[in-house]
């Protein structure tokens, strides 16, 4: 069966300090994989998605960034945190993008 | 552009009672699915069910069902006899023509033992 991993779970950060944030998927192969953001009480924002390796569309103009070195790899990343930085971030996958979406259990990210 | 209305306040059910949650959606697209997850306090999202716009039956997985009404636009999640774990935020999304999921903003349910 296919699972979703990220860490770190939790993580306080500075203003201006860097970020990244790791996402793995195991038990498939060329997933779909997608970012979002969760502010406090709200619903979730498509940050980014990606159909492959090196693969990325970004959905909201942003100071931060996502990779995809490998095919079950996906990374967040930004060189300097704001204080609206701050939030639930989830990574996700889907064997297409016509699928459901499958979320990993999230890290949460308090920018000091 | 798509849009997900979900303007239910928090909700509370009996345990062994049913309940449902409301989704109203807006789009212009002629092919869609819709989407109910259920996030617990963890903060992990638990895909429940799936609904296409062109399928002829409600979709029904266990104690979850999607009461589809295409004409009015609503998608709503039904609960049948609520357990105590199924107090969590619930969140209706859709996916559109672009293949991306738009969420609503969520329902806080709290099932009273």
């Amino acid at each position: 069966s296919q699972t979703i991993h990220q860490w770190p779970a939790t993580l306080v950060q500075p203003v201006g300090s860097p970020l990244s944030l790791e996402c793995t998927v195991e038990g498939t192969s060329n997933p779909n994989l997608y970012w979002y953001r969760q502010a406090a009480g709200r619903g979730l924002q498509l940050l980014f998605y990606s159909v492959g390796i090196g693969q990325i569309s970004s959905e909201v103009p942003q100071n931060l960034s996502a990779s995809r070195p490998q095919d079950r790899q996906f990374i967040l990343s930004s060189k300097k945190l704001l204080l609206s930085d701050s939030g639930f971030y989830l990574c996700a996958w889907s064997p297409t993008l016509l699928y459901e979406q499958y979320f990993g259990p999230g890290t949460r990210l308090t920018v000091t | 552009a798509q849009k997900i209305t979900q303007t239910q306040p928090g909700m509370f059910v009996q345990e062994k009672e049913a309940v449902t949650l409301d989704c109203t959606y807006d789009t212009s697209d002629p092919s869609y699915g819709l989407f109910w997850y259920k996030q617990p306090s963890s903060g992990e999202m638990i895909f429940l069910i799936y609904q296409g716009s062109y399928d002829q039956q409600n979709a029904t997985e266990g104690r979850y069902s999607l009461n589809f009404q295409k004409a009015r636009k609503s998608a709503n999640l039904v609960i049948s006899a609520s357990q105590l774990g199924d107090s969590a935020m619930y969140f209706c999304a859709m996916r559109g023509a672009n293949s991306k999921l738009t969420f609503g903003k969520g329902i806080t349910l709290s099932v009273r033992p």
